[in-house]
């Protein structure tokens, strides 16, 4: 999938170092969000997700937080390897199921 | 299951000529969802269903754009007339409600479109 863009900003981390990824969110009726990673030529793949009626969640060496009051999502990842270069996209879901992708942010390990 | 499958994985035509994306969601989803990837605009819902109805299709950019939902195994989303600036990755996904609480949408692998 073409997930790049001229404007994506992009997040250059060291292997083994972690990584935050921010995104903001628009709809302060939204009660579900996602993290997806997509990689070059595929379509988005689900990482973690949280509902708003909880602050964080954990998943493997990645972490969701969530702050409702500023509408803000960020996603952790622990140890970065070089397996986690990709776009990473932040999604919410309001009523009626609808998904929301936010604009991606790329993520590039550096050995 | 194998997941959601999208056909074809590429397209190249010439526009004004008509293009069918074909989609089958994964075994008793309920939801489908169409989405277009492009540089400049990153994904954009074009429009979903549930349990085969279109809920909502205000993402749909033009009248050239149709979709269709015959059944819970197969969907498709229509360009007539392309147009070169159609060209994008088009996906395909599809999740489960589960009562009250929302799920994960699971992506297929998507049609890379080129209209010339």
């Amino acid at each position: 999938g073409e997930s790049v863009g001229l404007h994506l900003p992009t997040l250059s981390v060291q292997e083994g170092d972690n990584s935050i990824i921010n995104c903001a969110y628009s709809n302060s009726a939204s009660d579900y969000f996602i993290w997806y990673k997509q990689e070059s030529g595929k379509g988005p793949q689900f990482i973690i997700d949280i509902r708003s009626n909880m602050d964080k969640r954990q998943g493997q060496r990645v972490t969701v937080l969530l702050n409702k009051t500023v509408k803000h999502l960020s996603l952790q990842i622990a140890a970065t390897q070089p397996g986690d270069s990709a776009v990473y996209f932040c999604a919410e879901k309001a009523a009626g199921n609808k998904l929301t992708f936010g604009g991606g942010t790329r993520v590039l390990v550096k050995p | 299951d194998a997941g959601v499958i999208q056909s074809p994985r590429h397209e190249v035509t010439e526009m004004g000529q008509e293009v069918t994306l074909r989609c089958k969601p994964i075994s008793g989803h309920d939801y489908l969802f169409w989405y277009r990837q492009t540089m400049m605009r990153g994904l954009e819902l074009l429009i979903y269903f549930n349990n085969n109805v279109p809920i909502d299709d205000s993402g749909m950019p033009e009248d050239r754009f149709s979709a269709k939902m015959p059944n819970a195994s197969f969907s498709t989303l229509k360009i007539q007339p392309s147009e070169p600036r159609d060209s994008a990755v088009y996906f395909c996904a599809s999740s489960l409600a589960k009562g009250l609480l929302n799920t994960e949408a699971f992506f297929g692998q998507g049609t890379r479109l080129t209209v010339v």
